[in-house]
């Protein structure tokens, strides 16, 4: 049974680093890919960037400067870090996986100044 | 990047009735390879998004069959036939076949 779960710190700073973790489940991080995805409050989906089944990265050019994304194959953990926050990064973040079938519950975070 | 329209933007059915979303994108969604990676996703109120259809046409496992999806190139159709109480939500497109992937911006879904 696979399980995508996503740990965030709730509240951050402006100017501050944020650090999401996925935890998965039930399937291995070398096999498929996981997106992130985020969600503005009442605004639609956001997709951040991808770690492939490879370890390779592909970002949304729009975040790119800010964003990055590793991973733990060992405990089965994707890591997504993303500096500089303001207000406007208030969003639900979401981990995905094989091919949108896989969402974690999600994690929301508030950036308040 | 790859813009995907959605249209309408909210959409009231009664319980029965067969709806259509549409989604057109700004470039082909043809892949080199073959594939068109557009899919279908509905969130339900307060909850996270689930992939209804995948690769156009190809239900997921687990979805009822009166979903179903259609289109090649830049246009897409999600129907569904015989709208139930437990489709109200908002139903997004995604495309994974040019980098970054996209969403429409989402249609949703009300029963009158």
């Amino acid at each position: 049974q696979v399980q995508m779960k996503e740990t965030g710190p709730g509240l951050v700073q402006t100017t501050q680093t944020l650090s999401v973790t996925c935890t998965v489940s039930g399937f291995s991080l070398t096999s498929y890919g996981v997106h992130w995805v985020r969600q503005a409050p009442g605004k639609g989906l956001e997709w951040m960037g991808i770690i492939w089944g490879d370890g390779s990265t592909n970002y949304n050019s729009a975040l790119k400067s800010r964003l990055s994304i590793s991973r733990d194959t060992s405990k089965s953990q994707v890591f997504l870090t993303m500096n500089s926050l303001q207000t406007d990064d208030t969003a639900v973040y979401y981990c995905v996986s094989r091919g949108f079938a896989y969402w974690g519950q999600g994690t929301l975070v508030t950036v308040s100044s | 990047d790859v813009v995907l329209t959605q249209t309408p933007p909210t959409l009231s059915a009664t319980i029965g009735q067969s709806v259509s979303i549409s989604c057109r994108s700004s470039q082909s969604l043809l892949h080199s390879n073959g594939n068109t990676y557009l899919h279908w996703l509905l969130q339900r109120p307060g909850q996270s998004p689930q992939l209804l259809i995948y690769l156009v046409s190809r239900l997921e496992s687990g979805v009822p069959n009166r979903f179903s999806g259609s289109g090649s190139g830049t246009d897409f159709t999600l129907k569904i036939s015989g709208v139930e109480a437990e489709d109200l939500g908002v139903y997004y497109c995604v495309q994974g076949t040019h980098a970054p992937l996209t969403f429409g911006s989402g249609t949703k879904l009300e029963i009158k």
